[in-house]
């Protein structure tokens, strides 16, 4: 299964909101987690199963969509925010992540 | 808490082999699938392998198909990845994951990562 992420990349200001978005190449339901990743850390799961928010997770992160679109929505992006993030399919074998998107500070 | 300390990495020769494992605590390690993924310099996130929580079950991706064993030990609470006939684009920080089930599922915990560098 193919993850195509958009934006690979995008620049916003403190307090934006940010939208990303992943395309499974095949239906997936609801299979598919969020992580962010920043330089030298382990990365971080922020979603599962599309849309739950996982445990110690600020609630400005969520997660929407089913079968092949899905998008992670920032509702008000904080400095600490800055990182990278992923989508992953956990619907088969093999796992498949997409590119990335790098958030960076405008 | 759930700690996954990765070990093992190092520089090597393309054509060699090399081992890496992972130690875990803080979860009940025979309960849940054990994931491998790296990040290459400048790179995204690839997912590389994962075996089932009893050890029998293994998948893997293409690029490290038939290079890369991984398996684990229930009673260490220990995972390896042996990984032989080493590229340079094999080159990255190896990530372990657990896994969220005892097969499937995403990747809930995660190690702060092994490098690995393959040159000459």
């Amino acid at each position: 299964i193919q993850m195509t992420q958009s934006p690979s990349s995008l620049s916003a200001s403190v307090g934006d909101r940010v939208t990303i978005t992943c395309r499974a190449s095949q239906d997936i339901g609801n299979y598919l987690g969020w992580y962010q990743h920043k330089p030298g850390r382990a990365p971080k799961l922020l979603i599962y199963a599309a849309s739950s928010l996982q445990s110690g997770v600020p609630s400005r992160f969520s997660g929407s969509g089913s079968g092949t679109d899905f998008a992670l929505t920032i509702s008000s992006l904080q400095p600490e925010d800055f990182a990278s993030y992923y989508c992953l399919q956990d619907y088969n074998y093999p796992r498949t992540f997409g590119q990335g998107t790098k958030v960076e500070i405008k | 808490q759930v700690q996954l300390v990765e070990s093992g990495g190092s520089v090597v020769q393309p054509g060699r082999s090399l081992r890496l494992s992972c130690a875990a605590s803080g979860f009940t390690f025979r309960n849940y699938a054990m994931h491998w993924v790296r990040q290459a310099p400048g790179k995204g996130l690839e997912w590389v392998a994962v075996v089932w929580y009893n050890g029998l079950t293994k998948y893997y991706a293409d690029s490290v198909q038939g290079r890369f064993t991984i398996s684990r030990d229930n009673s260490k609470n220990t995972m390896d990845v042996q990984m032989n006939s080493l590229r340079p684009e094999d080159t990255a920080v190896y990530y372990c994951a657990r896994g969220t089930q005892r097969g499937g599922g995403t990747l809930e915990d995660w190690g702060q990562g092994t490098l690995v560098t393959v040159s000459s």
